[in-house]
């Protein structure tokens, strides 16, 4: 298996532009989760989905935030409008059952001028 | 929520020498879990220790769980230069399927 997929590695975008973040989980893997990692406040669980369906949200900074799972093998992160606050390494993780360690993507730097 | 926070926050070592780093929780878990994450990577699972649990080991690494003090250890024995890396202790409280993880301890193991 090629583990956690995420596009694009490298985002570089100008204020006010909309953002997408992909992930492809591991197959078969049920629970998928998204990660803000920065400087000053560390890793940050943003979202997770179980199922394909959006269990716990509270973690999403604003209403710019939102986050689809449309099947088992893709989900997507959006921030719309962007905003340079919210540049930092973006990671999604997935795991195949409850107890189980989470598989890390290789993460999106997202920077946002 | 609780909080895995390791300590010391950074670790400078000789290869050779081992590396111990510690890790609090403030609540009751299910397991603790340790990952590795190389700059400008993704984390990688080491290790995960269960509440019942109070040492586990995997190749050169040892993680003890204290439930009554709400810590845990993570031993690295003969480190290597490539052990470099920041190292983040994860709570799992269950029910929730989610993980808290603490700030990260970086540790530096100099050639």
């Amino acid at each position: 298996d090629a583990g956690v997929i995420q596009s694009p590695r490298h985002e570089v975008t100008e204020m006010g532009q909309e953002v997408t973040l992909r992930c492809k989980p591991i197959s078969g893997h049920n629970s998928l989760f998204w990660y803000r990692q920065t400087m000053m406040r560390g890793l940050e669980l943003l979202i997770y989905f179980n199922n394909n369906v959006p269990i716990d949200d509270s973690g999403m900074p604003e209403d710019r935030f939102s986050a689809k799972m449309p099947n088992a093998s893709f989900s997507t992160l959006k921030i719309q409008p962007s905003e340079p606050r919210d540049s930092a390494v973006y990671f999604c993780a997935s795991k195949l059952a409850l107890g189980d360690e989470q598989y890390f993507g290789p993460g999106t730097r997202l920077t946002v001028t | 929520s609780q909080q895995g926070e390791e300590d010391p926050q950074a670790l400078s070592i000789q290869e050779g020498e081992n590396a111990t780093m510690n890790c609090s929780y403030k609540t009751s878990i299910n397991n603790l879990q340790w990952y590795r994450q190389n700059s400008g990577r993704g984390l990688v699972h080491l290790i995960l220790i269960r509440s019942n649990e109070r040492e586990k080991h995997s190749g050169r690494l040892r993680v003890t769980l204290d439930t009554s003090k709400k810590s845990s250890s993570l031993l690295i024995t003969a480190s290597r230069a490539a052990d470099t890396a920041s190292y983040f202790c994860a709570t799992d409280a269950g029910g929730n399927n989610r993980l808290a993880f603490g700030k990260g301890n970086q540790v530096v193991v100099i050639p």
